[in-house]
Protein backbone atom coordinates (compact mmCIF):
# COMPACT_ATOMS: atom_id res chain seq x y z
CA UNK A 1 0.00 0.00 0.00
CA UNK A 2 1.03 3.55 -0.33
CA UNK A 3 2.24 5.71 2.34
CA UNK A 4 1.30 9.55 2.33
CA UNK A 5 2.84 11.86 4.15
CA UNK A 6 2.02 15.00 4.44
CA UNK A 7 3.74 18.39 6.46
CA UNK A 8 3.63 20.33 8.52
CA UNK A 9 1.37 18.17 11.13
CA UNK A 10 -0.28 22.43 11.55
CA UNK A 11 1.02 25.90 10.58
CA UNK A 12 -0.61 28.85 12.24
CA UNK A 13 -0.56 31.93 9.62
CA UNK A 14 -1.76 35.71 9.33
CA UNK A 15 -5.48 36.49 7.48
CA UNK A 16 -4.25 37.31 3.77
CA UNK A 17 -1.28 35.06 3.87
CA UNK A 18 -0.34 32.41 1.42
CA UNK A 19 -0.14 29.06 2.83
CA UNK A 20 1.23 26.05 1.76
CA UNK A 21 0.70 21.89 2.93
CA UNK A 22 2.82 19.28 1.66
CA UNK A 23 2.09 15.54 0.96
CA UNK A 24 4.97 12.94 -0.35
CA UNK A 25 3.49 10.00 -2.07
CA UNK A 26 5.97 6.78 -0.91
CA UNK A 27 5.57 5.36 -4.85
CA UNK A 28 4.49 6.87 -7.80
CA UNK A 29 0.79 7.46 -8.01
CA UNK A 30 0.55 9.88 -10.99
CA UNK A 31 -2.24 12.38 -10.29
CA UNK A 32 -4.24 9.96 -8.45
CA UNK A 33 -4.57 12.47 -5.39
CA UNK A 34 -6.97 14.60 -3.68
CA UNK A 35 -7.05 17.18 -0.91
CA UNK A 36 -9.92 17.49 1.74
CA UNK A 37 -11.05 20.23 3.84
CA UNK A 38 -12.45 19.30 7.29
CA UNK A 39 -13.72 21.46 10.08
CA UNK A 40 -14.80 21.24 13.69
CA UNK A 41 -17.65 18.31 13.99
CA UNK A 42 -18.32 17.98 10.01
CA UNK A 43 -17.30 15.54 7.41
CA UNK A 44 -14.69 16.01 5.10
CA UNK A 45 -15.01 18.65 1.95
CA UNK A 46 -13.41 17.82 -1.57
CA UNK A 47 -11.72 20.73 -2.56
CA UNK A 48 -8.65 19.13 -5.29
CA UNK A 49 -9.07 16.41 -7.04
CA UNK A 50 -6.65 14.44 -10.15
CA UNK A 51 -4.03 16.95 -8.14
CA UNK A 52 -5.09 20.06 -9.61
CA UNK A 53 -8.61 20.27 -10.52
CA UNK A 54 -11.01 22.37 -8.16
CA UNK A 55 -14.38 20.71 -7.32
CA UNK A 56 -16.58 23.11 -7.93
CA UNK A 57 -17.66 25.48 -5.66
CA UNK A 58 -14.59 25.49 -3.75
CA UNK A 59 -12.89 29.26 -4.10
CA UNK A 60 -10.47 29.88 -6.41
CA UNK A 61 -7.91 30.81 -3.63
CA UNK A 62 -7.21 26.74 -3.05
CA UNK A 63 -4.61 25.63 -5.90
CA UNK A 64 -2.78 22.43 -6.50
CA UNK A 65 0.41 21.68 -7.29
CA UNK A 66 2.53 18.29 -8.00
CA UNK A 67 6.10 17.52 -8.81
CA UNK A 68 6.66 13.75 -9.25
CA UNK A 69 5.66 12.24 -5.88
CA UNK A 70 5.08 15.51 -4.18
CA UNK A 71 1.95 17.27 -4.07
CA UNK A 72 0.93 20.76 -2.44
CA UNK A 73 -2.02 22.55 -1.76
CA UNK A 74 -1.85 26.25 -1.72
CA UNK A 75 -3.84 29.07 -0.39
CA UNK A 76 -3.40 32.69 -1.66
CA UNK A 77 -5.14 34.78 0.86
CA UNK A 78 -5.90 32.86 3.62
CA UNK A 79 -9.53 33.48 5.44
CA UNK A 80 -10.39 33.12 8.98
CA UNK A 81 -13.37 30.41 7.48
CA UNK A 82 -10.01 28.14 6.32
CA UNK A 83 -9.13 27.26 9.20
CA UNK A 84 -9.76 23.73 9.55
CA UNK A 85 -7.57 20.62 9.01
CA UNK A 86 -6.49 19.86 5.54
CA UNK A 87 -6.44 16.23 4.01
CA UNK A 88 -4.35 14.52 1.19
CA UNK A 89 -5.44 11.15 0.03
CA UNK A 90 -3.30 8.95 -2.35
CA UNK A 91 -5.17 6.38 -4.50
CA UNK A 92 -2.93 3.47 -5.49
CA UNK A 93 -4.95 2.60 -8.85
CA UNK A 94 -6.20 -0.78 -7.66
CA UNK A 95 -9.18 0.00 -5.20
CA UNK A 96 -7.11 1.32 -2.44
CA UNK A 97 -6.87 4.86 -0.67
CA UNK A 98 -4.46 6.26 1.32
CA UNK A 99 -5.08 9.66 3.74
CA UNK A 100 -2.26 11.54 4.92
CA UNK A 101 -1.96 12.44 8.65
CA UNK A 102 -3.60 16.02 8.17
CA UNK A 103 -2.24 19.53 8.48
CA UNK A 104 -4.23 22.08 11.22
CA UNK A 105 -4.44 25.52 10.28
CA UNK A 106 -4.97 28.11 12.26
CA UNK A 107 -5.18 31.77 12.17
CA UNK A 108 -2.54 33.76 14.40
CA UNK B 1 -30.09 17.54 -3.63
CA UNK B 2 -27.91 14.60 -2.80
CA UNK B 3 -27.57 12.95 0.76
CA UNK B 4 -25.90 10.35 2.23
CA UNK B 5 -27.85 9.67 5.71
CA UNK B 6 -25.97 6.59 8.33
CA UNK B 7 -27.60 4.88 10.55
CA UNK B 8 -26.62 1.79 13.06
CA UNK B 9 -23.87 2.92 15.52
CA UNK B 10 -23.65 2.00 18.76
CA UNK B 11 -22.08 0.71 21.68
CA UNK B 12 -20.98 -3.06 20.85
CA UNK B 13 -18.43 -5.47 22.96
CA UNK B 14 -15.18 -6.50 21.33
CA UNK B 15 -15.68 -9.80 19.75
CA UNK B 16 -19.45 -8.23 18.88
CA UNK B 17 -21.13 -7.57 15.55
CA UNK B 18 -23.16 -4.47 14.31
CA UNK B 19 -24.42 -3.58 10.62
CA UNK B 20 -24.29 0.06 9.34
CA UNK B 21 -26.58 1.77 7.00
CA UNK B 22 -26.70 4.36 4.53
CA UNK B 23 -29.66 5.78 3.43
CA UNK B 24 -28.86 7.42 -0.30
CA UNK B 25 -31.14 10.22 -1.53
CA UNK B 26 -30.96 12.77 -4.16
CA UNK B 27 -28.55 10.98 -7.20
CA UNK B 28 -28.73 7.83 -9.11
CA UNK B 29 -27.17 5.15 -6.43
CA UNK B 30 -26.35 2.33 -8.92
CA UNK B 31 -24.22 5.11 -11.34
CA UNK B 32 -21.55 5.68 -8.61
CA UNK B 33 -19.14 3.76 -6.19
CA UNK B 34 -19.92 3.46 -2.81
CA UNK B 35 -17.42 3.86 0.56
CA UNK B 36 -17.07 3.99 4.02
CA UNK B 37 -14.11 5.85 5.62
CA UNK B 38 -13.92 5.85 9.46
CA UNK B 39 -12.45 8.26 11.87
CA UNK B 40 -11.40 7.81 15.55
CA UNK B 41 -12.29 10.82 17.90
CA UNK B 42 -9.96 13.59 17.13
CA UNK B 43 -7.72 11.48 14.47
CA UNK B 44 -7.51 11.05 10.84
CA UNK B 45 -9.32 9.53 8.41
CA UNK B 46 -9.09 5.92 7.66
CA UNK B 47 -10.70 4.07 4.01
CA UNK B 48 -12.44 1.33 4.95
CA UNK B 49 -14.12 -0.78 2.50
CA UNK B 50 -15.48 0.21 -1.29
CA UNK B 51 -18.08 -1.49 -3.36
CA UNK B 52 -18.41 -0.89 -7.06
CA UNK B 53 -21.44 -0.54 -9.72
CA UNK B 54 -21.30 -4.25 -10.46
CA UNK B 55 -21.07 -5.12 -6.55
CA UNK B 56 -17.39 -5.77 -6.62
CA UNK B 57 -15.91 -5.02 -3.21
CA UNK B 58 -12.29 -3.84 -1.60
CA UNK B 59 -10.94 -3.76 1.78
CA UNK B 60 -8.58 -2.07 3.79
CA UNK B 61 -6.19 -4.66 5.74
CA UNK B 62 -7.20 -3.69 8.75
CA UNK B 63 -10.81 -5.28 8.20
CA UNK B 64 -10.27 -7.61 5.71
CA UNK B 65 -12.35 -10.74 7.07
CA UNK B 66 -14.22 -9.18 9.40
CA UNK B 67 -15.97 -6.69 7.41
CA UNK B 68 -18.28 -6.79 4.44
CA UNK B 69 -19.48 -4.14 1.96
CA UNK B 70 -22.50 -4.12 -0.08
CA UNK B 71 -25.69 -2.38 -1.79
CA UNK B 72 -28.89 -2.79 -1.52
CA UNK B 73 -29.59 -1.12 -4.81
CA UNK B 74 -33.66 -1.97 -4.71
CA UNK B 75 -33.27 0.32 -1.32
CA UNK B 76 -31.01 2.92 -2.26
CA UNK B 77 -29.36 1.95 0.60
CA UNK B 78 -25.51 0.73 1.31
CA UNK B 79 -24.23 -1.45 4.71
CA UNK B 80 -21.42 -2.71 6.35
CA UNK B 81 -21.44 -5.57 8.54
CA UNK B 82 -18.75 -5.36 10.93
CA UNK B 83 -17.84 -8.98 12.61
CA UNK B 84 -14.97 -9.73 15.45
CA UNK B 85 -14.89 -6.11 16.30
CA UNK B 86 -12.12 -4.47 18.30
CA UNK B 87 -11.82 -1.75 20.23
CA UNK B 88 -8.89 -0.17 17.20
CA UNK B 89 -12.55 0.07 15.55
CA UNK B 90 -13.89 2.79 17.34
CA UNK B 91 -14.36 5.76 15.04
CA UNK B 92 -16.90 7.96 13.08
CA UNK B 93 -18.18 5.78 10.09
CA UNK B 94 -18.95 7.62 7.04
CA UNK B 95 -20.87 6.51 3.78
CA UNK B 96 -19.15 8.07 0.96
CA UNK B 97 -19.77 8.68 -2.42
CA UNK B 98 -16.91 8.16 -4.94
CA UNK B 99 -16.28 9.48 -8.72
CA UNK B 100 -14.72 8.14 -11.50
CA UNK B 101 -12.30 10.84 -12.56
CA UNK B 102 -8.57 10.55 -11.47
CA UNK B 103 -7.80 9.88 -7.95
CA UNK B 104 -10.96 8.50 -7.67
CA UNK B 105 -12.07 11.36 -5.24
CA UNK B 106 -14.85 10.88 -2.69
CA UNK B 107 -17.37 14.02 -3.24
CA UNK B 108 -20.57 13.55 -0.98
CA UNK B 109 -19.73 12.04 2.75
CA UNK B 110 -22.54 11.79 4.64
CA UNK B 111 -22.71 13.12 8.77
CA UNK B 112 -21.30 9.95 10.05
CA UNK B 113 -22.21 7.13 12.62
CA UNK B 114 -20.07 6.99 15.95
CA UNK B 115 -19.24 2.57 16.62
CA UNK B 116 -17.95 2.35 20.04
CA UNK B 117 -16.32 -1.02 20.78
CA UNK B 118 -15.88 -1.85 24.46
CA UNK B 119 -16.46 -3.73 27.51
Amino acid sequence: DIQMTQSPSSLSASVGDRVTVTCRASQAIRNHLAWYQQKPGKPPRLLIYAATALQRGVPSRFRGGESGTDFTLTITGLQPEDVAIYYCQGYNGARSWTFGEGTKVDIK
Amino acid sequence: EAELVESGGGVVQPGGSLRLSCAVSGFNFGDYDMHWVRQPIGKGLEWVANVGIFGDTFYSDSVKGRFVIYRESAKNSLHLQMDSLRAGDTAVYYCVRGVSVAAEPFDLWGRGTLVAVSS
